[in-house]
């Protein structure tokens, strides 16, 4: 069974400063994930990654994949305080499943 | 605004009692998703149906029960509810193409429903 670990699972932060979020998946996958979720709200899609060593950038925030490693990386640069909430990595079973990290609950500091 | 409509926002009942969930995709999607989400499971996958056929299950419960209707919105029945019912429900649509193939398959969420379970 697909096995979707993040770390880590609470990040406290300066801003300015950059941090790097992990997405560890258990089988092979072409296709993972990046969401965004503010409390109390829904999820909002960051990125798509669909293909090995696939990297994706909006904003301060920039994805990669690895599917050789199983992993994939959320890496932010300079935050800010609206960087702030939970970011999920969701991975693709294959079998049309989709699998949600833990999450990763951001606290940017002003 | 994803374009995902649920209702209701929020849902209050008893144990025993069953609700039932709706959601409506956005334009042109044909794949429906179900998740629970919940402080100590996280995010559920429950179900998805594609252009009103189930095409997977997850973590779903017996209890639980869905449908995706031939105008493309879905609703996820619960039945004997219990306390530890009691989540956030989102639905999520997305475009899936009847075979894999270059798309994205980028699932769009709902504001969701939450249950409450006394």
């Amino acid at each position: 069974e697909l096995k979707v670990e993040q770390n880590p699972l609470f990040l406290s932060m300066q801003e300015g400063k950059n941090y790097t979020i992990y997405c560890n998946y258990s089988t092979t996958s072409d296709r993972l994930y990046w969401y965004r979720q503010d409390p109390g709200k829904s999820l909002e899609s960051l990125f798509v990654l669909l293909s090995n060593g696939a990297v994706k950038q909006e904003g301060r925030l920039m994805a990669s994949l690895d599917t050789k490693a199983r992993l994939s990386t959320l890496h932010i640069t300079a935050a800010v305080h609206d960087l702030s909430a939970t970011y999920f990595c969701a991975v693709d079973t294959g079998g049309f499943k989709t699998i949600f990290g833990a999450g990763t609950r951001l606290f940017v500091k002003a | 605004d994803s374009g995902v409509t649920q209702t209701p926002k929020h849902l209050i009942t008893a144990t025993g009692q069953r609700v039932t969930l709706r959601c409506s995709p956005r334009s042109g999607d044909l794949s429906v998703y179900w998740y629970q989400q919940s402080l100590d499971q996280g995010l559920q996958f429950l179900i998805q149906y594609y252009n009103g056929e189930e095409r997977a299950k997850g973590n779903i419960l017996e209890r639980f029960s869905a449908q995706q209707f031939p105008d493309l919105h879905s609703e996820l029945n619960l039945s004997s509810l219990e306390l530890g019912d009691s989540a956030l429900y989102f639905c999520a649509s997305s475009v899936t193409p009847g075979r894999r193939g270059p798309r994205t398959d980028t699932q769009y969420f709902g504001p969701g429903t939450r249950l409450t379970v006394l």
